[in-house]
């Protein structure tokens, strides 16, 4: 089957850096992404890597595939109040997407 | 671009009752929608894919009969929860794929919040 694992929950201060971390199991995906999800709110894309590619800047993202250990990074540098949110990654399986269980973070001043 | 809207945005239903939810794609043609729900602090998860013209596919353990989904045009999906009950409450987003696109990006609905009293 298909599991896609985050960490629950990250709190930085502002101005820091954030990394959320994934952990995905279909080595055959193509594409994996990253959404943002506002509170009660649908979901909007951030990023998205192919699955050849280990880095994807855009930029206060910086993405990181480690195809290898099926790990996917997030990172978002200069972190900022309005980022306050959940984020999930998704991996694509045939012509679906699969969710990881979100994080959330919380930013603080 | 790229826009999804969802109607109604929330709705509260008595138990056994039947209730619509429409999926719209305002400025681009989708062959392929997909319903998710979505528990409180919970991921996602697929309920179906819905394709323009034919039937829904749904996804192991969700009933056909109790969510019917039906994709009547390049530009609607409407899925309608029957015999609503509590347990059925829940947060339901859908999202579409442009017909043009290389089918990378799912566009998603801003969600409908499902209270079932």
């Amino acid at each position: 089957g298909e599991d896609v694992e985050q960490s629950l929950f990250l709190s930085v201060r502002e101005g820091d850096s954030s990394v959320i971390n994934c952990t995905y199991t279909d080595s055959s995906s193509t594409y994996l992404y990253w959404y943002k999800q506002e509170p009660g709110a649908g979901l909007q894309l951030l990023t998205y890597i192919f699955s050849n590619m280990d880095m994807k800047q855009d930029q206060r993202l910086t993405v990181l595939l480690n195809k290898k250990d099926k790990h996917l990074s997030l990172r978002i540098a200069d972190t900022q109040t309005g980022d306050s949110a959940i984020y999930f990654c998704a991996e694509s399986y045939t012509d679906k997407l699969i969710f990881g269980t979100g994080t959330r973070l919380q930013v603080f001043p | 671009g790229a826009v999804v809207s969802q109607h109604p945005s929330w709705v509260i239903c008595k138990s056994g009752t039947s209730v619509k939810i429409e999926c719209r794609s305002l400025d681009f043609q989708a062959t392929t929608m997909f319903w998710y729900r979505q528990f409180p602090k919970q991921s996602l998860m697929l309920m179906a894919t819905s394709n323009e013209g034919s039937k829904a596919t749904y996804e192991q353990g969700v009933e056909k009969d109790k969510f019917l989904i039906n994709h009547a045009s390049l530009t609607l999906s409407t899925l309608t929860v029957t015999s609503a009950h509590p347990e059925d409450s829940s947060f339901y987003i859908c999202s579409a794929r442009d017909i043009r696109g290389q089918g990378i990006e799912q566009f998603f609905g801003p969600g409908t919040r499902l209270t079932v009293l």
